[in-house]
This record gives structure tokens, C-alpha cells and sequence, in this order.
């Protein structure tokens, strides 16, 4: 059973690119986070996808935009990339339970690492 | 909105001893609290978790408790061995609803042969 995969594994930017990070997620999951990792912090939550809405946003601006399709994977894009958007970008899935959503664990894939120069 | 403090950042012990990795919550209303792995170069990996229903949850080497009235909880780790390396993440969500992870800021054990 395949777990989270995520694509591509590294990417180096030039500041005020655009950049498109692509997550899979595992098998029979149908929600997808998205985390932000600077380097020596802890993730930090930047939006959650379900039934291709938007369902949940952290505190990032709207360069930060995504996607879910109707396979369930999805899609990060950062516009107008600045020195600071560096960092490991985390994919997480989870599947939710028929009506209430309760007690879904979260599950990783091993992250884009994106550079901006 | 929520705060997740982790305490210490890093951590280092003798293969066969105990480490101990406290976190403090703020939003009273959390009530699932994961516990993350993460080795250089990978995505962080669950090893346990706990909900508010129960005060300390148990597997094999590891250990997990819970004081919702103070708002902290721990993560305990016996008989280290050096692949216990890594760091490590608390974090904190409520649980109904679309989970938002807060992450603490990770402790860094490092178990020396």
C-alpha cells in the first residue's frame, strides 16, 4: 500500500516565480493538508482540502492557492516567490469517517524541499 | 488561536535510559494530541497519539500522558536506543471538525551508544 507521495522531491526558484508542488494521497484517504516547514521549526498549517473545497486556512497570504481533484490528490501553488517561502513543504492525508469527522490521523509524505534564490 | 509550546529542544541521553518531551497547549478545546518522528530528510512519521477520553496511552517503549486540566502533555521514551534519534513534534487539534495540526517547535534527541 503506497503511502503519501509527493513530487517533485527538490526545486530551486528564482524570487517572484511561481512554483507547483504536486501530493498523492494514501489509499482510501480523501483529505489533504498542507504544511509549511522552515528549517528547524515545526510545520506550520497552511490549508486542508476535502471534497475539492477548501475547507480550513492557516495564516498565509493568497500567493499560497491549491487544488484537489477529483482523484483526491492535489496541487500547492505559490505565486510571486519570495527568499522567505523556503522551506519543506509537507503533504498530509486523512480519511474521514461517514458524517462526523472525528479522530482522523494525519499522515505524511516525505515533502518538497523548495530553495528560493 | 492555538499555541503549542515543546520543551526541551534538545536532548541527549545514553542508550538505555529515559527521555521525557513535555508540550503545553493553550486552546482549551483540543482534544487529540499526535506525537510526530521525524528522521533527516523525511516527513515526519506518527508513533503515537492520545485523545481527551484518556490520561496516558501505552506502546511498548513509549508512552503518552495527558493533563487536560493543565493543559500539558508528555511523551516518555524507555530504553532508548540510538536509532531513537530524530526530532521530534507534539502537536494538537481539536478533534471533530477538519483537523488543524499546531505543531510544537520539536526536540532534537540524540541517544549515544
Amino acid at each position: 500500500d503506497a503511502g503519501v507521495t509527493q513530487s517533485p522531491t527538490h526545486l530551486i526558484k528564482t524570487r517572484g516565480q511561481q512554483v507547483t508542488l504536486r501530493c498523492s494521497p494514501k489509499s482510501g484517504h480523501d483529505t489533504v493538508s498542507w504544511y509549511q516547514q522552515a528549517l528547524g521549526q515545526g510545520p506550520q498549517f497552511i490549508f486542508q482540502y476535502y471534497e475539492e473545497e477548501e475547507r480550513q486556512r492557516g495564516n498565509f497570504p493568497d500567493r499560497f492557492s491549491g487544488h484537489q481533484f477529483p482523484n483526491y490528490s492535489s496541487e500547492l501553488n505559490v505565486n510571486a516567490l519570495l527568499l522567505g517561502d523556503s522551506a519543506l513543504y509537507l503533504c498530509a492525508s486523512s480519511h474521514g469517517t461517514s458524517g462526523r469527522r472525528v479522530g482522523e490521523t494525519q499522515y505524511f509524505g516525505p515533502g518538497t524541499r523548495l530553495l528560493v534564490l | 488561536g492555538e499555541n503549542v509550546e515543546q520543551h526541551p529542544s534538545t536532548l541527549s541521553v545514553q542508550e538505555g535510559d529515559s527521555a521525557v518531551i513535555k508540550c503545553t497547549y493553550s486552546d482549551s478545546a483540543s482534544n487529540y494530541f499526535p506525537w510526530y518522528k521525524q528522521e533527516l530528510g523525511k516527513g515526519p512519521q506518527l508513533i503515537i497519539d492520545i485523545r481527551s477520553n484518556v490520561g496516558e496511552k501505552k506502546d511498548q517503549r513509549i508512552a503518552v500522558t495527558l493533563n487536560k486540566t493543565a493543559k500539558h502533555f508528555s511523551l516518555h521514551i524507555t530504553e532508548t536506543q540510538p536509532e531513537d534519534s530524530a526530532v521530534y513534534f507534539c502537536a494538537a487539534s481539536r478533534e471533530t471538525g477538519f483537523q488543524k495540526l499546531v505543531f510544537g517547535t520539536g526536540t532534537r534527541l540524540l541517544v549515544s551508544p
